[in-house]
């Protein structure tokens, strides 16, 4: 079975400044991993995922996010945020359906 | 491709009665997913087509619901003698063996029992 822990609820920050939303799956075999965004009263948008290959993996809206197998862990960052970034970020599992993370809210502050 | 579509977008019931929802998702893909969202919480997996077979249903899913995707084209979601609990966002995807399984999701509906 697979499972995903996101390890920051909410995750206050200044605009402009930098961000990193932490990630940490559990499976038994080889997975898709995938970070989406939810904005209020919205569906998700996809901001990236990893597939095979290059572990460090680019996104939309500048965001970026570095696969490590040995911590499986999947960490999202991003040099820069603005205002328009506040919104829930879902980290997510692929082994056969996708089972979400709790959720971290960024807020960005001016 | 006009995206997954979701109606309707909010339903306001009183405990109780039945409510139904519809999800139409990308024409080309064959498989269709519904998912749960509680305030806070991630979405949580309900129940999976591949065309009109429902291959999946988690133990969320009480006998109070029923999915179904006839011809393998719109899916509609029942949930029947509504409760307070069962207020939440419903979120339906769609995917295809074309783009790797990868989600598009819909805007959701949201559901207030009261």
């Amino acid at each position: 079975a697979q499972s995903v822990t996101q390890l920051d609820s909410q995750v206050p920050v200044f605009e402009e400044a930098p961000v990193e939303l932490r990630c940490n799956y559990s499976s038994s075999v080889s997975v898709y991993l995938f970070w989406y965004v939810q904005y209020p009263n919205q569906g998700l948008q996809l901001l990236l995922k990893y597939l095979s290959g290059s572990t460090l993996v680019k996104g939309i809206n500048g965001f970026e996010a570095e696969f490590n197998k040995s911590q499986t862990s999947f960490h999202l960052r991003k040099p820069s945020v603005h205002i328009s970034d506040t919104a829930e970020y879902f980290c997510a599992v692929q082994g056969g359906k996708l089972i979400f993370g709790q959720g971290t809210e960024l807020s960005v502050k001016p | 491709d006009t995206g997954v579509s979701q109606n309707p977008r909010h339903k306001i019931t009183k405990r109780g009665q039945n409510v139904t929802f519809r999800c139409d998702p990308i024409s080309e893909h064959n498989r269709l997913y519904w998912y749960r969202q509680t305030l806070g919480q991630g979405p949580e997996f309900l129940t999976y087509f591949q065309n009109e077979a429902q291959l999946e249903k988690s133990r969320l899913l009480s006998d109070r619901f029923s999915a179904e995707r006839p011809k393998g084209s719109f899916s509609t979601l029942e949930i029947q003698r509504t409760e307070q609990g069962d207020s939440a966002m419903y979120l339906c995807a769609s995917s295809s063996r074309q783009n790797n399984y990868g989600y598009t999701f819909g805007s959701g509906t949201r559901l207030t029992v009261v």
